[in-house]
């Protein structure tokens, strides 16, 4: 079975820091794999998405992801990180079924 | 451009009562569309998925129902509702195949007393 692993629950970090959220997935072919960011009370909304090609992808709000084929991760990354980014995210693969698979989710704490 | 739509936004239901949440997609034709609920702390857990008019997949068994009776209209129902049905209910929209982005709703806060 397909599974998402996001193995932070929280992470802290200071405004202006950097930031790195960690997603492994399990699929034997090579998967579609999305990052979405949810604000409290609030849907989701899509960061950014990797089908192919080129494995690092670039996103809204200024996030990036990279694809690593051969450690099964997609992890989420940002250079600086405004309080406005305090969220939860949670990465999602899709093996090519109607049903996506999603992780638990990591919530992300900006300090001032 | 496309818009999901979720009424109520907020829910207040006493057990035993029934529950209507309706979700309405503008803008697009033959969506596929999920229900999802967020217990709280927790992350997604699929409900239902429909894939065409009258086509309704249940991903857990429970005291919940779902219905599809226009291509762009999804219905998350039950007969009677329990204290452990509290939670955030979130409906999404995709096309084509699960390869596609899902488009959320803005969720609907339902708290059973």
């Amino acid at each position: 079975a397909q599974s998402v692993t996001q193995p932070d629950i929280h992470i802290t970090v200071s405004e202006g820091a950097s930031l790195e959220l960690r997603c492994n997935y399990s699929y034997g072919a090579t998967p579609y794999l999305f990052w979405y960011v949810q604000s409290p009370g609030q849907g989701l909304q899509l960061l950014l998405k990797y089908f192919s090609g080129d494995t690092l992808v670039q996103g809204i709000k200024g996030f990036e992801a990279e694809f690593k084929r051969s450690q099964s991760s997609f992890n989420l990354r940002k250079p600086s990180v405004h309080w406005s980014d305090a969220a939860e995210y949670f990465c999602a693969q899709s093996g090519g079924s109607y049903i996506p698979t999603f992780g638990r989710g990591t919530s992300l704490i900006v300090h001032p | 451009s496309q818009t999901i739509h979720q009424w109520p936004a907020t829910l207040v239901q006493p057990v035993g009562s029934p529950l209507s949440l309706e979700c309405t997609v503008e803008g697009t034709s033959n969506p596929n569309l999920y229900w999802y609920r967020q217990a709280a702390g927790r992350g997604l857990q699929l409900l239902f998925y429909s894939v065409g008019i009258g086509q309704i997949s249940s991903e857990v068994p429970q005291n919940l129902s779902a219905s599809r009776p226009q291509d762009r209209q999804f219905i998350l129902s039950s007969k009677k509702l329990l204290l452990s049905d509290s939670g955030f209910y979130l409906c999404a929209w995709a096309s084509g195949t699960g390869v596609d982005t899902q488009y959320f709703g803005p969720g609907t806060r339902l708290t059973v007393l």
